[in-house]
């Protein structure tokens, strides 16, 4: 296991709404990066937070937002909820943003838009 | 063009076989890069990471060929716990976003 643990596993919501999704790095780790990944594709990049900073950010949109705590855990949250949105966010965590740093994943939130 | 480019299979291969996966990325400043395993609804785990040099770890063998722009996973002597999809990474300098490819699925046959 990576030590990497997200919450909740799963969710459904209905479009519009709004969801806060939750991720703990493994311990050591300070940067916190989020992906989503859609049916059938490879995980895509949608922020990363190091040292409570976001560090760099993907195509989505401002409705996509996030948060790094003291303690280098890490919120996701997406506004206006549409269902293109339903999909699996990974977060992953590495020890410093570095190019060649290893990204662990945790196991996902699978999400599901009515 | 997408950055990362991976045929997605599926690949069918008896139990034994030898199986090569390429993946190839369009930013030729691209500097690390890395095989991952991801086993259906679960999430991706590192199987090794690409040096420029070559690597291998037991039955998986991993090349990176800078000036083609690929790299290549070799798995020998598949096992049926190789069944899986398995995604090409690579992280271009001044980023330090993972850009995947859309994975290449794997099935070894009993």
């Amino acid at each position: 296991e990576t030590g990497v643990t997200q919450s909740p596993t799963h969710l459904i919501k209905t479009r519009g709404q709004q969801v806060t999704l939750r991720c703990s790095s493994q311990s050591g780790h300070n940067t916190v990066s989020w992906y989503q990944q859609a049916l059938g594709q490879g995980p895509q990049f949608i922020f990363q937070y190091y040292r409570e900073e976001e560090n760099g950010r993907g195509n989505f949109p401002p409705r996509f937002s996030g948060l790094q705590f003291p303690n280098y855990s890490s919120e996701l949250n997406v506004n206006a909820l549409e269902l293109d949105d339903s999909a699996l966010y990974l977060c992953a965590s590495s020890l410093v943003a570095g190019a060649e740093e290893t990204q662990y994943f945790g196991p996902g939130t699978r999400l599901l838009v009515l | 063009r997408k950055e990362v480019e991976q045929d997605p299979g599926p690949f069918n291969v008896p139990e034994g076989a030898t199986v090569a996966f390429n993946c190839t990325y369009s930013n030729s400043a691209s500097q690390s890069f890395f095989w991952y395993r991801q086993d259906c609804r679960k999430e991706p785990k590192l199987l090794m990471s690409v040096y420029s040099s070559g690597n291998e770890d037991g039955r998986f063998t991993a090349q990176l060929n800078r000036a083609s722009q690929y790299i290549s996973l070799l798995i020998r002597d598949s096992k049926l716990s190789d069944s899986a999809t398995y995604l090409c990474v690579v992280n271009n300098p001044g980023t330090y976003k993972y850009i995947f490819g859309t994975g290449t699925r794997l099935k070894v046959l009993a």
